[in-house]
């Protein structure tokens, strides 16, 4: 299965800054990656879908980049209710897997 | 609105049976490919198994193969995941979710619902 690994584990930010988390897979997954945004005691929102496609209702200080092994999801400029764990998802060979997570908290 | 409502969760003993529904609504039920993911205590998220929409055709990771059956009965708007010989590593908060209609990630979520596996 193809793994998928997210980096840094924790980004430490103010809001206005600029976000930019990484996600590497261990073998090629072409387009095939989605980012998802997490807060405690929430639902899942999928954010961007095929590496650069926002999701519907999806604010547009949210982007996603990238192909093959290595993509980005950059917030241009973090607001309040951005601060939470977002992770990875590939949908390309075999099981769906998911990235182990990066924690943007409130500097 | 589209909603999605777990139930079903709570405690079990190891080796136990637990059965989770998930209620849909607002939306067309039968159309959406529909799944299962879970995320265990401080760990991150991880798919369990989907179903097709008709229900045809079902997917399991393999942690979990051979002990869960995912269902969905489209006449209900609800789908299952029938969960035996659970083990305390499937202590987790289990998510349904839908598919996007044109690709494999999931687009709503419901609120989770927690299963805790202990003697």
């Amino acid at each position: 299965e193809i793994v998928l690994t997210q980096s840094p584990g924790t980004l430490s930010l103010s809001p206005g800054e600029r976000a930019t988390l990484s996600c590497r897979a261990s073998q090629s997954v072409g387009s095939y990656l989605g980012w998802y945004q997490h807060k405690p005691g929430q639902a899942p929102r999928l954010l961007i879908y095929d590496a650069s496609n926002r999701a519907s209702g999806i604010p547009a200080r949210f982007s996603g980049s990238g192909s093959g092994t290595d993509f980005t999801l950059t917030i241009s400029s973090l607001e309040p209710e951005d601060f939470a764990v977002y992770y990875c998802q590939q949908r390309s060979n075999g099981p769906p897997t998911f990235g182990g997570g990066t924690k943007v908290e409130i500097k | 609105e589209v909603q999605l409502l777990e139930s079903g969760g709570g405690l079990v003993q190891p080796g136990g049976s637990l059965r989770l529904s998930c209620a849909a609504s607002g939306f067309s039920f039968s159309s959406y490919d529909m799944r299962w993911v879970r995320q265990a205590p401080g760990k991150g998220l991880e798919w369990v198994s989907s179903i097709t929409a008709s229900g045809t055709g079902t997917y399991y990771a393999d942690s979990v193969k051979g002990r869960f059956t995912i269902s969905r009965d489209n006449s209900n708007n609800t789908m299952y995941l029938q969960m035996n010989r659970l083990r305390a590593e499937d202590t987790a908060v289990y998510y349904c979710a839908r598919l996007l209609l044109t690709s494999k990630y999931c687009d709503y979520w419901g609120q989770g619902i927690l299963v805790t596996v202990s003697s």
